[in-house]
């Protein structure tokens, strides 16, 4: 069963500091994986996306890494503000078109004062 | 300005009351679907629909039925909703070949009593 699994599970850091979340997947055959930004109760909204001959992107203060051979990613925040709280999710694409996609449960990030 | 709309944002009905949940989005997406988010589960989808007319299940279709029958429309449809069906909905769309991630909706926070 495809899976992806995202970590740590919340995390909480102060402004103005550094941070890297985790995500792995079993997701196969492989097409993108996308981080996406969700402030609660809101929709998600979609930072970066991966294909697989892709190692890196970024988007602002948001740096997105992929391993495709041992089927890791991560997402870097730099220099946090307080509008980074909020939950980031991972989201991995299984096939060549939109329809199947395996969603991580998320880590919950609080950036404090 | 491109977005995906759902309404109501917010409902409370009783258990077995029809409702129906709306989604247009503006951008010609061939691609909508409809996913619920629970606390501690990523989101899962419930149905998806690659073009006008054609729909298909995703992970937990069971209570909830969809039509398109316009590009830009895609209802979810509750024929007798049931307290297990609280949750946060959204809706989102996106093109066939899925290059640019999806867009979604602000949400609707449904309960059933």
């Amino acid at each position: 069963k495809n899976q992806v699994e995202q970590s740590p599970q919340s995390l909480i850091i102060l402004e103005g500091k550094n941070c890297t979340l985790q995500c792995n997947y079993t997701v196969s055959p492989f097409s993108n994986l996308r981080w996406y930004k969700q402030d609660t109760g809101r929709g998600p909204v979609s930072l970066t996306i991966m294909t697989f001959s892709e190692n890196t992107k970024s988007n602002g203060r948001y740096t997105a890494t992929l391993d495709a051979d041992t089927k890791q990613s991560s997402l870097h925040i730099t220099a946090s503000q307080l509008s980074d709280s909020a939950s980031y999710i991972c989201v991995v694409s299984e096939s060549g078109t939109a329809s199947k996609l395996t969603f991580g449960t998320g880590t919950r990030l609080q950036v404090t004062l | 300005e491109a977005q995906v709309t759902q309404n109501p944002r917010y409902l409370i009905t009783v258990t077995g009351k029809k409702l129906t949940v709306t989604c247009s989005q503006n951008m010609n997406h061939e691609y909508m679907s409809w996913y619920r988010q629970d606390p501690g589960l990523g989101l899962r989808q419930i149905y998806y629909s690659m073009n006008v007319e054609v729909t298909d299940k995703g992970d937990v279709p069971e209570g909830y039925k969809v039509s398109r029958k316009e590009k830009r429309n895609f209802p979810l449809i509750l024929e007798s909703p049931s307290p297990n069906q609280t949750s946060l909905y959204f809706c989102a769309s996106g093109t066939y070949r899925d290059t640019l991630g999806y867009t979604f909706g602000s949400g609707t926070r449904l309960t059933v009593v």
